[in-house]
């Protein structure tokens, strides 16, 4: 399988706990999205990669968030002290420039 | 700030019917827009990608078409079938990064 591949799919979690989650993006695509879903609502935009450069972070990305794509190959996205609030589904997408967004399935978080 | 509105929110048909969901955005200054379709607890997958300067796109039984000085959407789907059940989702992409902003979704079940 060549898609978009994201892990852990599902994390359960302390409050105040740090957490990180991986996307594995299609391999040739150069651009690298983040987005966070919550329950009876579209995913919303945190961050996107161009290559290896985060070019864009949304207001929704506290500085409690952090996201990497070292090399322009996989991302992590990183919450320090986690909250309840960010208790939702993260997705990944890939894209060769603005061409189709590849969905990964998303990591379910739970913050207790 | 794009907002994006779709309509309508839940959708009940018998299976055999043709049927065209609405989406409507704020902001016509859009790259591309693509509709996804979800299932319940799953990632999104793309279902049709239209560029700013198309009308419209067809791909088997669906059919998108874009009125972008309008602000508006539309996606068709002909002859539905039980499999077609999920929700979907309209994306208009930004210019600057092609970020997606997303709507609510509509909610659609055929029924046997």
């Amino acid at each position: 399988d060549t898609g978009v591949s994201q892990n852990p799919r599902h994390k359960i979690t302390k409050r105040g706990q740090n957490v990180t989650f991986r996307c594995d993006p299609i391999s040739e695509h150069n651009r690298l999205y983040w987005y966070r879903q919550t329950l009876g609502q579209g995913p919303e935009f945190l961050t996107y990669f161009q290559n290896e450069a985060q070019l864009e972070k949304s207001r929704l990305l506290s500085d409690r968030f952090s996201a990497e794509r070292p090399k322009g190959s996989f991302s992590t996205l990183e919450i320090q002290r986690t909250e309840q609030g960010d208790s939702a589904m993260y997705l990944c997408a890939s894209s060769l420039g603005g061409k189709t967004q590849y969905f990964g399935p998303g990591t379910r978080l739970l913050v207790l | 700030k794009q907002e994006v509105t779709q309509i309508p929110a839940a959708l009940s048909v018998p299976e055999g019917e043709n049927l065209v969901l609405n989406c409507s955005f704020t902001d016509s200054a859009i790259y591309n827009l693509q509709w996804f379709r979800q299932d319940p607890g799953k990632g999104l997958t793309s279902l049709l990608l239209i560029q700013s300067s198309q009308r419209e796109q067809t791909s088997g039984r669906l059919n998108a078409s874009l009125d972008k000085s309008s602000g508006r959407s539309t996606l068709y789907i002909a002859a539905s079938q039980p499999g077609d059940s999920a929700t979907y989702l309209c994306a208009p992409g930004r210019n600057s990064g092609y970020a997606l902003n997303f709507g609510k979704g509509t909610s659609l079940l055929v029924t046997p």
